[in-house]
């Protein structure tokens, strides 16, 4: 079955506390983004990826980092995690920009 | 970057009725313009995309305009069902000739379908 998988999918944690989501897809997609959800403000674009070790900035990027060392994978680094960050997160890919983005499950952050 | 304005937050519909949604993007140089909709506790799924050489696309109940002169794009839900009920997100991606822009997103609407 063709699909993005995003691990945990529930977290607390506390401020500065390391943490890594992890987001696989199994359908050799090229594309992969990183995209924060907060109501009223709808989706909003981390960081996203065009291939291996290509990866670049989206809208809120500051506080997180990505890595793209396999093509099926791509984890969201919060290296000192503040409360503020506190969000709904989804992973997602695509063949392209232009092409269908499918979404994984989301992971519920919360930052105490 | 691309700034893309959504309207209305909210929209309530009686069953059966039609529903438009609209929005705006900033950089002319968008060239593709995607709709998603996520029911509640949901991901996020795609319901139509239309790129920019296509003024119109339909299908069934749905339909998406695109004006590339004034940067507006429009859902248009007709016959309007309970299932149509949830959040709709409009969203654009600007074309840099080889560089790769990211997909910027519309605030959503919330659509709320009245028995």
């Amino acid at each position: 079955e063709a699909q993005v998988t995003q691990n945990p999918r529930y977290l607390i944690t506390v401020t500065g506390k390391k943490l890594t989501v992890t987001c696989s897809q199994n359908m050799n997609h090229e594309y992969m983004s990183w995209y924060r959800q907060d109501p009223g403000l709808g989706l909003r674009q981390i960081y996203y990826s065009m291939n291996v070790e290509v990866t670049d900035k989206g809208d809120v990027p500051e506080g997180y980092k990505v890595s793209r060392k396999e093509k099926r994978n791509f984890p969201l680094i919060l290296e000192s995690p503040s409360p503020n960050q506190t969000s709904l997160y989804f992973c997602a890919s695509s063949l392209s920009p232009h092409y269908e983005q499918y979404f994984g499950p989301g992971t519920r952050l919360t930052v105490t | 970057g691309e700034n893309v304005e959504q309207h209305p937050s909210t929209l309530s519909v009686q069953e059966g009725d039609s529903a438009v949604i609209k929005c705006t993007y900033s950089d002319s140089a968008s060239n593709y313009f995607p709709w998603y909709k996520q029911e509640l506790g949901k991901r996020p799924q795609l319901i139509i995309d239309i790129r920019s050489n296509v003024g119109e696309k339909k299908d069934q109940r749905i339909a998406v305009t695109l004006n590339k002169t004034a940067k507006h794009f429009s859902l248009h839900i007709t016959e309007t069902q309970p299932e149509d009920s949830a959040v709709y997100f409009c969203a654009a991606r600007p074309y840099s000739g080889g560089g790769a822009d990211g997909l910027t997103f519309g605030k959503g609407t919330h659509l709320i379908i009245q028995p």
